[in-house]
């Protein structure tokens, strides 16, 4: 089956414009992932869904930062405001039920000028 | 608070050799730990996950180990090709998963 996809897989902005990002999981998964990784970096973890919910949101860099799930599905990361620290790929995982095994998307590079 | 760690950073061999990759944790309470490998400008790929009643998972050439006791994981690739070449990364949790930053391979033919 379709495995998780993200969208744009490329955005270019200016600093102090908003950006959406987007993720499709795979069909049925139940937990939804969001992560950023910046240029020689390693995965950062931001949020993620349990369904609609977001039991731990920790990870979110500012205020700036913000996500939601519709339809226990797509998911949706705004970062308003950007900066050009934002700079950086942002991945979308999802898995099933326990164990939890994480696909991952293919991801967002996102530049802000 | 969980952190992880990968050694080495950076590992180079010849075409057809065996070799481990290193994992290790600092909170032994762990719920799974997943490996994959990411190759330069793509996501990640799923290689094994272990779950914490599990000692092992075997994958082709791939074979990981996992001991909670001593907070250790790691990954044994057979016969290594240079399609192998990739960073291969080390997760631990569910929900909210901590990376390692990753041991880059390259398998020189």
């Amino acid at each position: 089956g379709a495995g998780v996809s993200q969208s744009p897989s490329n955005k270019v902005t200016e600093k102090g414009k908003d950006v959406e990002l987007r993720c499709d999981p795979i069909s049925g998964h139940t937990a939804l992932y969001w992560y950023r990784q910046s240029l020689g970096q390693g995965l950062e973890f931001l949020i993620y869904f349990q369904g609609n919910s977001a039991p731990d949101k920790s990870g979110l860099p500012s205020d700036r930062f913000s996500a939601e799930r519709t339809g226990g599905s797509v998911s949706t990361l705004t970062i308003q405001r950007t900066q050009q620290e934002d700079s950086a790929v942002y991945l979308c995982a999802s898995s099933s039920d326990p164990p939890y095994e994480q696909y991952f998307g293919p991801g967002t590079r996102l530049t802000v000028t | 608070k969980q952190e992880v760690t990968q050694i080495p950073a950076a590992l180079s061999v010849p075409e057809g050799e065996n070799l481990v990759l290193n994992c290790s944790f600092t909170d032994s309470a762990i719920y799974n730990l997943q490996w994959f490998r990411q190759d330069p400008g793509k996501g990640l790929t799923s290689l094994l996950l272990i779950q914490s009643s599990q000692r092992e998972q075997t994958s082709g050439r791939l074979n990981a180990s996992l001991d909670k006791s001593s907070g250790r994981s790691t990954l044994y690739i057979a016969a290594s090709q240079p399609g192998d070449s990739a960073t291969y990364l080390c997760a631990v949790g569910a929900g909210k998963s901590t990376f390692g930053d990753g041991t880059t391979l390259t398998v020189k033919p």
